[in-house]
């Protein structure tokens, strides 16, 4: 069975900081991968996906992740945190082709000061 | 454009009572169903899910049951809560055609006492 780990549970930075979420996973056949956010009272919602193509793949707000197959990762970062950013993001995973589900990791709750 | 509701947004019940927590999706037709808890500190568990009308998958074996009554209803179930059921509740959908990402509901807030 995959499993997804995202080792920070809990990460706080100063505004403007540069942000790097870890997000590993095991499963050794192909996979789509997805960095979800939860925003204070807010959905659940999509930031970015990557399911083919350029490991490198731009979300909204700025944020990017990049696939690296060799280290079964899958990054989140943004080059300058903002306060607006302060919510929980949860990596997850799903064998390619597959739409039965998600695995989730445990979520890391980031904390940007103002 | 495609919604997902849930209700209630949160809801308060004694151990032992029933629940009945209700998902709709709607501006979509025949979309694959989840249902799944969060618990602070441990990520979403997928509960059950469901690619057509009757047909419900269970991944954990639990208190907790569900039913797709209709296309675009899912409803979670139980018949006596436990202490341990408590937390949040997401309901999701995604298309039955593309293999796509899921888009999530406003959760349930359910406090077993």
């Amino acid at each position: 069975a995959q499993s997804v780990s995202q080792h920070n549970h809990h990460v706080i930075l100063s505004e403007a900081a540069s942000l790097e979420l870890g997000c590993n996973y095991s499963y050794g056949g192909t996979v789509n991968l997805f960095w979800y956010v939860q925003y204070p009272g807010q959905h659940l919602q999509l930031l970015l996906k990557y399911f083919s193509g350029d490991p490198l793949v731009k979300g909204i707000k700025g944020f990017e992740a990049e696939f690296i197959k060799s280290k079964f990762s899958f990054n989140l970062r943004k080059p300058s945190v903002q306060w607006s950013d302060t919510a929980e993001y949860f990596c997850a995973v799903n064998r390619a082709g597959s739409a039965r589900q998600l695995t989730f990791g445990s979520g890391t709750q980031l904390t940007v000061l103002p | 454009s495609q919604t997902i509701h849930q209700w209630p947004a949160t809801l308060v019940q004694p151990v032992g009572s029933p629940l009945s927590l209700e998902c709709t999706v709607e501006g979509t037709s025949n979309p694959n169903l989840y249902w799944y808890r969060q618990a602070a500190g441990r990520g979403l568990q997928l509960l059950f899910y469901s690619v057509g009308i009757g047909q419900i998958s269970s991944e954990v074996p639990q208190n907790l049951s569900a039913s797709r009554p209709q296309d675009r209803q899912f409803i979670l179930s139980s018949k006596k809560l436990l202490l341990s059921d408590s937390g949040f509740y997401l309901c999701a959908w995604n298309s039955g055609f593309s293999y796509n990402e899921q888009f999530f509901g406003p959760g349930t807030r359910l406090t077993v006492l």
